[in-house]
Formats: structure tokens, C-alpha cells, sequence
């Protein structure tokens, strides 16, 4: 069946230095994927999303890479701030249809 | 800040008690979802509604329901809770099904004793 799973649960990184936040999917029928920051407390934040039919998306310090061959997704963040510290949860949409399928998510701590 | 609000923000309830909850969505979005998310774990859908009929379900019982209202607002609700039922349920609204910016609200956290 389909999974979205994260490599690397618990990511630490040096403020300033880019972050790199990767992801397995397992369904090759997935339409599109985005990833989500969770900080305490709060909902799922949008960050930025990728069509299948695309390889990478940049946003504002953020690049989302997909290589379709491996089924492979990765967030980079670059010059990484304390404010990015939360979880990122990549999630799956196929068939343009009425749920996410997320993964476990990792933890991104940000160190001083 | 998203526009989506949830209420109550915490919740303590007794084994096989019923809730509800409730979410009020960004006005002109038709489409709610709601997702279960236990402690360190990713979200899971329960189901979509999109013009106040349910759209789609994932793997829930019965007892898991909900209703959408013309006025943008939902509800879940779960009857004969269980232990496992413990989590923090999350409703996402979007202007229609299958759009990627779904906003969430911040959830609410039931615990269920």
C-alpha cells in the first residue's frame, strides 16, 4: 500500500548552516506532495508543494527537490534560522483526492 | 493567523463517553477535513466533507462521524471512546477538494482516561 516515510527522524544543525529534510514515498501514482512545519502547539503550516511532473520548486529559503526514479522528496532550508526549529512532515496526494497521506516527520532543531 | 479555528483546545473525557468538536473554517472554503495525530506521529485523515456531504474517508470506524454546516463550520464527533482514541485531532480547510494549501486549524487535544 501507499506509505510517505522520513529517513532520519530528529535533525540537528547549526544556525546558518542549510538544512536538508528527506523523504521516502512509495506510491508512483502520487500527484503531488507538500510539506508541512509543525511547531508545539500548533497545526500543520504549508511550506511548499511539488507536481509530479516537476523536479524542483524554490520558495523563500526553501528548495523542495523530487526525483520521481527513487521515489525520493527533499525540503532544503537554507541559513537556518532558530525559528525553523519544528517538525517537517512530508505528505502525498494522488489522483487529486481528499486526503494527505503524511509521513512520521522529523524534528529539526536549530543549534546556537 | 490560518483562519481556521478549533475548539475546545483541550479535552479530557472517560472511556466509552462521546465528544465533539469543532472547527470553524476560513470563510468560502467548502472543503473541511480532519486528521488524528497521535503523540509523534504524522497526521491521519479520517475524513473530507465538501459541501456538507462527506467526500471521502480513510480507515476510521463508524463511531468516528462528522456533519459540515453552510456557515463554514464542522464538527466530529466520536462515540464510545477508547483509550486510543488519546490524540490531537486536526481539521483543514480548503476552497475545494484536492487543492495543496489546506490550512490547519491548531487542533484539539483529547485524552481519553
Amino acid at each position: 500500500g501507499e506509505s510517505v516515510g522520513l529517513h532520519l527522524p530528529t535533525l540537528s544543525v547549526q544556525e546558518g548552516d542549510n538544512s536538508i529534510i528527506n523523504c521516502a514515498y512509495s506510491n508512483s501514482a502520487s500527484d503531488y506532495f507538500i510539506w508541512y512545519k509543525q511547531e508545539s502547539g500548533k497545526g500543520p503550516q504549508f511550506i511548499i508543494d511539488i507536481r509530479s511532473n516537476m523536479d524542483k520548486r524554490q520558495g523563500q529559503r526553501v528548495t523542495v527537490l523530487l526525483n520521481k526514479t527513487v521515489k525520493h522528496l527533499s525540503l532544503q532550508i537554507a541559513a537556518t534560522q532558530p525559528g525553523d526549529s519544528a517538525v517537517y512532515f512530508c505528505a502525498e496526494n494522488y489522483n487529486y483526492g481528499q486526503n494527505f497521506v503524511f509521513g512520521p516527520g522529523t524534528r529539526l532543531s536549530v543549534l546556537p | 493567523e490560518t483562519g481556521v479555528t478549533q475548539s475546545p483546545t483541550h479535552l479530557i473525557k472517560t472511556r466509552g463517553q462521546q465528544v465533539t468538536l469543532r472547527c470553524s473554517s476560513q470563510s468560502g472554503h467548502n472543503t473541511v477535513s480532519w486528521y488524528q495525530q497521535a503523540l509523534g506521529q504524522g497526521p491521519q485523515f479520517i475524513f473530507q466533507y465538501y459541501r456538507e456531504e462527506e467526500n471521502g474517508r480513510g480507515n476510521f470506524p463508524p463511531r468516528f462521524s462528522g456533519l459540515q454546516f453552510p456557515n463554514y463550520s464542522s464538527e466530529l464527533n466520536v462515540n464510545a471512546l477508547e483509550l486510543d482514541d488519546s490524540a490531537l485531532y486536526l481539521c483543514a480547510s480548503s476552497f475545494r477538494t484536492g487543492d495543496t494549501e489546506a490550512f490547519f486549524g491548531q487542533g484539539t487535544r483529547l485524552t481519553v482516561v
